[in-house]
């Protein structure tokens, strides 16, 4: 059974900074990684997919990275803005055509 | 290109009802996923139609159920409504399973009383 966690649960930074939020899954046999945000009572927004074959995909500031081989994903904000706040989940979708997702880590950056 | 809707917006219920939710995809989009969110589960799945048919079913009593039609809009019937089925339900749709990307809908807010 797949399964997805994100560390850390919650993060907050000071405007500016660059971070690094991670995501790993114990199943490799994957489809693609895929990272959303989601703001408080909304739906989710997807960021960026990363096919199976892949190693990272970028997108503005964001640039995320997948490492099938071991299991994990990271995505990282460049120079993070008060907007960034959100919670962001992971989710792999794998070839059994079932999608996991983590539980997500809450955001706060201070202005 | 209009994204993934979802009616109602808001839903409250009493214990023992049902409730039917929908959802309509992006256009051209043919898979279609439910899921269930929950602030202490998570996001859960629940099932995915592709082309009419139930592809994939999470671990939800058969209390849950859905369909998708020709046009590729969905919908998912909840029997005899639990306290505990309070929660956000999301669709998502895709081109395809697999290697497409999935497009959210804002999500509809069931609260049962």
């Amino acid at each position: 059974k797949q399964e997805v966690t994100q560390i850390p649960a919650a993060l907050s930074v000071p405007e500016g900074e660059n971070l690094v939020l991670n995501c790993s899954f114990t199943d490799s046999a994957i489809y693609n990684l895929q990272w959303f945000r989601q703001d408080p009572g909304k739906g989710l927004t997807s960021l960026l997919l990363i096919q199976s074959s892949q190693r990272e995909q970028t997108s503005g500031r964001l640039n995320a990275s997948l490492d099938k081989s071991s299991g994990r994903s990271t995505l990282y904000i460049a120079a993070s803005q008060p907007g960034d706040s959100a919670t962001y989940l992971c989710a792999v979708h794998t070839n059994a055509g079932k999608s996991t997702f983590g539980d997500g880590t809450t955001l706060t950056v201070k202005p | 290109k209009a994204g993934v809707t979802q009616t109602p917006r808001y839903l409250i219920k009493t214990r023992g009802q049902q409730v039917t939710l929908s959802c309509s995809p992006i256009s051209g989009h043919r898979s279609v996923s439910w899921y269930q969110q929950t602030p202490g589960q998570g996001l859960q799945f629940l099932f995915e139609y592709f082309s009419e048919t139930q592809r994939n079913k999470g671990n939800f009593p058969g209390r849950f159920s859905g369909r998708q039609f020709s046009n590729s809009r969905s919908e998912m019937n909840v029997s005899t409504l639990e306290l505990g089925d309070s929660a956000l339900y999301l669709c998502a749709s895709s081109l395809d399973r697999g290697v497409h990307e999935q497009y959210f809908g804002p999500g509809t807010r069931l609260t049962v009383t």
